[in-house]
């Protein structure tokens, strides 16, 4: 079955080290989403790919960065972590027209 | 700006009675909407979706939603909840990116 995968489940880090969260799926999906999710505010888009090559910032982007080499992965990476960047951490992808996102199961980060 | 509005944070049932959940939106023409649940430590699943058509939309699990345009409301409800059903259930809604409500815990209680 397709899926999509995110790694590692859980991540600890200290403030300044870059860090990288990875997203693979499997559903051949042009469209790939970044979120983070935080009490009270649901879950916020950081950056969104539609293709290959194609990345487009989010509402809350700053810190963050992601490049699309492939269809399966988007690769988020936190340049210089912050203790603002603990959250959790969610990959999604969708079809090319289709706005219905599948999740993966999320990433839980941890900055000290 | 363009977003989804879920009033209630917490909302607690007892096994076996209704559930209602509200989420209203403010977007000026007839928005796709979504509503997700997310269950402790999982990532989220689609219930249910509404691009157009019929305004009662059937879902997974039992779930039932309703859009109404008077009241810019997509309410979710199941007619008799279960325990496994206590999770937290997000509201979205599309233009141009998927935007969420900030999420109503649903507890319940035997």
């Amino acid at each position: 079955d397709a899926e999509i995968t995110q790694s590692p489940r859980h991540k600890i880090t200290e403030t300044g080290r870059q860090v990288t969260l990875a997203c693979h799926q499997t559903w051949n999906h042009n469209n790939m989403f970044w979120y983070r999710q935080d009490l009270g505010h649901g879950l916020r888009l950081i950056h969104y790919s539609y293709g290959v090559q194609d990345t487009n910032k989010g509402e809350v982007s700053d810190g963050y960065s992601v490049s699309r080499s492939n269809t399966e992965d988007l690769p988020l990476t936190l340049e210089s972590a912050a203790s603002s960047q603990t959250s959790v951490y969610f990959c999604a992808s969708s079809e090319s027209g289709d706005h219905e996102q599948f999740f993966g199961p999320g990433t839980r980060l941890t900055v000290l | 700006a363009q977003s989804v509005t879920q009033p209630d944070i917490h909302i607690t049932v007892s096994e076996g009675a209704s559930l209602e959940l509200r989420c209203n939106y403010s977007y000026g023409a007839t928005p796709y909407l979504f509503w997700y649940v997310q269950s402790p430590g999982q990532g989220l699943q689609l219930l249910l979706k509404y691009f157009s058509g019929d305004t009662l939309v059937q879902g997974i699990k039992g779930f039932e939603a309703e859009f109404k345009r008077s009241q810019s409301s997509f309410n979710l409800r199941k007619p008799s909840v279960h325990w496994s059903d206590a999770a937290e259930y997000f509201c979205a809604g599309y233009d141009y990116k998927l935007s969420f409500g900030a999420g109503t815990t649903v507890t319940v209680r035997a």
